[in-house]
């Protein structure tokens, strides 16, 4: 399977502890995207990376995050501390340069 | 208010009928205009998009755009029960950046 895979596809934690996600994008992609999605809204934009440079990122993004892509392949999301809040469908996007964004299945983080 | 509009719903139509989505945008400058689907649980895919206005048609999905009225629409001719998902509309602003707007879920009833 060549599309964008995520993992892992489901992570329960209690508050406070932190959690790490990984993305592999599509192998020629240079662009990798994070969002998060709640229930009923459109994905929130985070981060974005060309190659292993993060170019921007959401100034809603507030310092618990943070986001590598270390070699340019694939990507950690981390977050520490988690609150409730943070309980949300993470998604990983690439694309190659500023094209069309192809997304992975996400990972659905619930936080007690 | 929001950059992108798009109402919610659920919206519930019998099979085989026609559909319309549509969302509103706010900012004149916006050229590219896409609609992705998501199936539960699922991450978002590209249907359709358009650049600048007029009408563009793939199959059984038409996307329209109005740039007079700021207004995008989505329509779905004979639908079937496998279109049942949440359709999202977005633009790309100057970043090249997605704007989304919150998704419109979609049923379509056997």
């Amino acid at each position: 399977d060549t599309g964008v895979s995520q993992d892992p596809r489901h992570k329960i934690t209690k508050r406070g502890q932190n959690v790490t996600f990984r993305c592999d994008p599509i192998s020629e992609h240079n662009r990798l995207y994070w969002y998060r999605q709640t229930l009923g809204q459109g994905p929130e934009f985070l981060t974005y990376f060309q190659n292993e440079a993060q170019l921007e990122k959401s100034r809603l993004l507030s310092d618990r995050f943070s986001a590598e892509r270390p070699k340019g392949s694939f990507s950690t999301l981390e977050i520490q501390r988690t609150e409730q809040g943070d309980s949300a469908m993470y998604l990983c996007a690439s694309s190659l340069r500023g094209g069309e964004q192809f997304f992975g299945p996400g990972t659905r983080l619930t936080v007690l | 208010q929001k950059e992108v509009e798009q109402d919610p719903g659920p919206l519930s139509v019998p099979e085989g009928a026609i559909v319309s989505l549509n969302c509103t945008y706010s900012n004149s400058a916006f050229q590219y205009f896409m609609w992705y689907r998501q199936y539960s649980r699922k991450g978002p895919e590209l249907l359709m998009y358009t650049y600048s206005s007029g009408n563009k048609e793939d199959g059984r999905f038409t996307a329209q755009v109005d740039k007079s009225s700021k207004y995008i629409s989505l329509f779905i001719r004979d639908s079937q029960p496998s279109d049942s998902a949440t359709y999202l509309c977005a633009v790309i602003d100057s970043n090249y950046q997605l704007i989304w707007g919150a998704g419109t879920k979609l049923i379509i009833k056997p």
